[in-house]
């Protein structure tokens, strides 16, 4: 079936840092996807749907120039914390919808200190 | 507003027990509907979803869910829990561009 394969699994970086976070659809060509951000015991929320080609499309109250989205590819589309804080301590997952539902990536936990 | 109630946050039942979680959804047209699990510090695997057809869904690792229309769920039903089917379940609605997540629910299973 349809693997979305994202990397890393977990990082640790400074503050002020910028982190880049992957996801490559491994058997299939994903044409768009999704990136959530999931906090500690709650749902995961849309930040963005990239899409190959083009400019992404940033859910409201999400900062386009700290959360940076590239679809390079039919089959990678990578997701780049800027000057990372704190605060953007999460879990980061992807996914890109296939013609039998969707398929997530294992998620990135990311902690900044 | 599109929208989906997951309205138990936390359920705890002894292996063996029958589960059932539930689901309404709140969406303007027929929907799309799905539902996930979630192991700690893991990506989302998909246990069932329903596009059309028969409103009883079966899935993965023994789940099954039945949808309602008058009643706008999609709950969630095991008939034996099993030590292992503890984790993090979420239901999703959403047409085909994008989903829409309820708020999750932590299964805990006692020996």
């Amino acid at each position: 079936g349809a693997v979305v394969s994202q990397h890393p699994s977990w990082v640790i970086c400074k503050s002020g840092t910028s982190v880049k976070i992957e996801c490559r659809s491994l058997d299939f060509q994903a044409t768009t996807m999704f990136w959530y951000r999931q906090f500690p015991k709650q749902s995961l929320m849309l930040m963005a749907t990239s899409n190959e080609g083009s400019k992404a499309t940033y859910e409201q109250g999400v900062e386009k120039d700290k959360f940076l989205i590239n679809h390079a590819s039919l089959t990678l589309s990578t997701l780049t914390v800027t000057s990372a804080h704190p605060e953007d301590s999460s879990f980061y997952i992807c996914s890109a919808p296939g013609t039998n539902g969707y398929t997530f990536g294992s998620g990135t936990r990311l902690t900044v200190v | 507003a599109q929208s989906v109630t997951q309205p138990d946050i936390h359920i705890t039942v002894s292996e063996g027990a029958s589960l059932e979680l539930r689901c309404n959804y709140s969406y303007g047209a027929t929907p799309y509907l799905f539902w996930y699990v979630q192991s700690p510090g893991q990506g989302l695997q998909l246990l069932l979803k329903y596009f059309s057809g028969d409103t009883l869904v079966q899935g993965i690792k023994g789940f099954e869910a039945e949808f309602k229309r008058s009643q706008s769920s999609f709950n969630l039903r095991k008939p034996s829990v099993h030590w292992s089917d503890a984790a993090e379940y979420f239901c999703a609605v959403g047409p085909s561009d994008k989903l829409i997540f309820g708020t999750g629910t932590r299964l805990q299973v006692f020996p």
